[in-house]
This record gives C-alpha cells, sequence and structure tokens, in this order.
C-alpha cells in the first residue's frame, strides 16, 4: 500500500495572503489523486480530482487551484485566501484491494489544518 | 446530484453496548460502499467496506448493506470509549475512478 504525506500540518494565514498545501504520494505510480477539505461542522467535500500529470477536475468553483506537476505530487494553491478558505485539507488516493474486492479503497493522508484570519 | 446522509448526532451509547450508525444514499446505481472512523484532528480511517447485500463482519463491526432500500449501516458491538469518533459514510459510484461521496459524518461517544 501507498503513503501519503502533506505539509504544512498547520497553517495560519491572513486573508488576502497565498496558498500552498503540497501532497506527495509514496509506493505507487500514476495513481487518481483527490484533494477533499472538511470545514467546521461539515462533511468532506471533494474539490478536485487528478487522474494524471497535468489533469485536473474541479468539482466546486473557488477560490483554489489545484496541479500535478509530477506524477506522485499533488499541489492545492489560492493567489489569495478568503475566511471561508479555513478547513482541514485532505489530499486521498486509491488502494486498490484487488479484483475480488471490486472497488478502490481512498486513503487519505494526515492532513494540513488552515486557519484564515 | 449524489447526496449520502447520515444523522449528525451525537449518539451517546454505555460502554458494552451496541452502537447502530445509520446512511442513506440517493444513487440507486451505487456499487461501492464504505464506513470511515475520524478521531478528533485526524485524517479518516478506513473500517469497514462492503460491496453485496446482506452482513459483513469483521472483529466487533458488522456492516449491513440493503440496496433495495438504499442504507447502510454500521453496528459496533461490545463498545469501547476508544471507539468513541465521528463515523463516516462513503459512497461510490463504481469501482473504477469515479470520487467517493461522503456522509457528513455520525459523531458516536461511548459513556464508560
Amino acid at each position: 500500500s501507498q503513503t501519503i504525506h502533506q505539509w504544512p500540518a498547520t497553517l495560519v494565514q491572513p486573508v488576502g495572503s497565498p496558498l500552498s498545501l503540497e501532497c506527495t504520494v509514496e509506493g505507487t505510480s500514476n495513481p487518481n489523486l483527490y484533494w477533499y477539505r472538511q470545514a467546521a461542522g461539515r462533511g468532506l467535500q471533494l474539490l478536485f480530482y487528478s487522474v494524471g500529470i497535468g489533469q485536473i477536475s474541479s468539482e466546486v468553483p473557488q477560490n483554489l487551484s489545484a496541479s500535478r506537476p509530477q506524477d506522485r505530487q499533488f499541489i492545492l494553491s489560492s493567489k489569495k485566501l478568503l475566511l471561508s478558505d479555513s478547513g482541514f485539507y485532505l489530499c486521498a488516493c486509491p488502494d486498490y484491494q484487488g479484483v475480488s474486492s471490486g472497488a478502490n479503497v481512498l486513503t487519505f493522508g494526515a492532513g494540513s489544518r488552515l486557519t484564515v484570519l | 446530484q449524489k447526496e449520502v446522509e447520515q444523522n449528525s448526532g451525537p449518539l451517546s451509547v454505555p460502554e458494552g453496548a451496541i452502537a447502530s450508525l445509520n446512511c442513506t444514499y440517493s444513487d440507486r446505481v451505487s456499487q461501492s460502499f464504505f464506513w470511515y472512523r475520524q478521531y478528533s484532528g485526524k485524517s479518516p480511517e478506513l473500517i469497514m467496506s462492503i460491496y453485496s447485500n446482506g452482513d459483513k463482519e469483521d472483529g466487533r463491526f458488522t456492516a449491513q448493506l440493503n440496496k433495495a432500500s438504499q442504507y447502510v449501516s454500521l453496528l459496533i458491538r461490545d463498545s469501547q470509549p476508544s471507539d468513541s469518533a465521528t463515523y463516516l459514510c462513503a459512497v461510490n459510484l463504481d469501482s473504477g475512478n469515479t470520487p467517493l461521496v461522503f456522509g457528513k459524518g455520525t459523531r458516536l461517544s461511548v459513556i464508560a
């Protein structure tokens, strides 16, 4: 199975400042990668997913963007943060359990907690 | 719009009791179903997956799926204080690349 690294773990940023959150994956190649956000009192919201280098799909219009410059690197960015961007950002990757299981199980990194003040 | 609904709780049960967590989903063609546990401040971790109607048991956990009723549940037997967490239900349309859709989670509190 793969390992997902995320950094920074915690970030406090002022409104209007830029953002860069990084996710890297070990132990697999050409994975699908996902960025989810979990805001206080809310569920996990899918923000972006990528099926390969340079291929990004956005699920919701927002102040954020994503890039995939390398096979196992996924970056979440913003040019100017808003208060509503605060939340717990999770990078995820399927951990394929085999044909008999019939589905990709999603595993998560440890997350990056962003507070915008 | 695909939706996964869960009661937000908190669900409080005494230690040693059975905790029952429920989830309904809107998309009838959903194929794969997952239960994740999330401790406060931590990322979700998979505890159960189920793909066919019926029950699937793993230790103290039992997942139950009823596709006709679009309903999936998680039973935790002999609940322990360490089971106190938020439990997220997740649904996938197929076994391929479709992203998981998550419910908002049910907060479980096991009282010693």
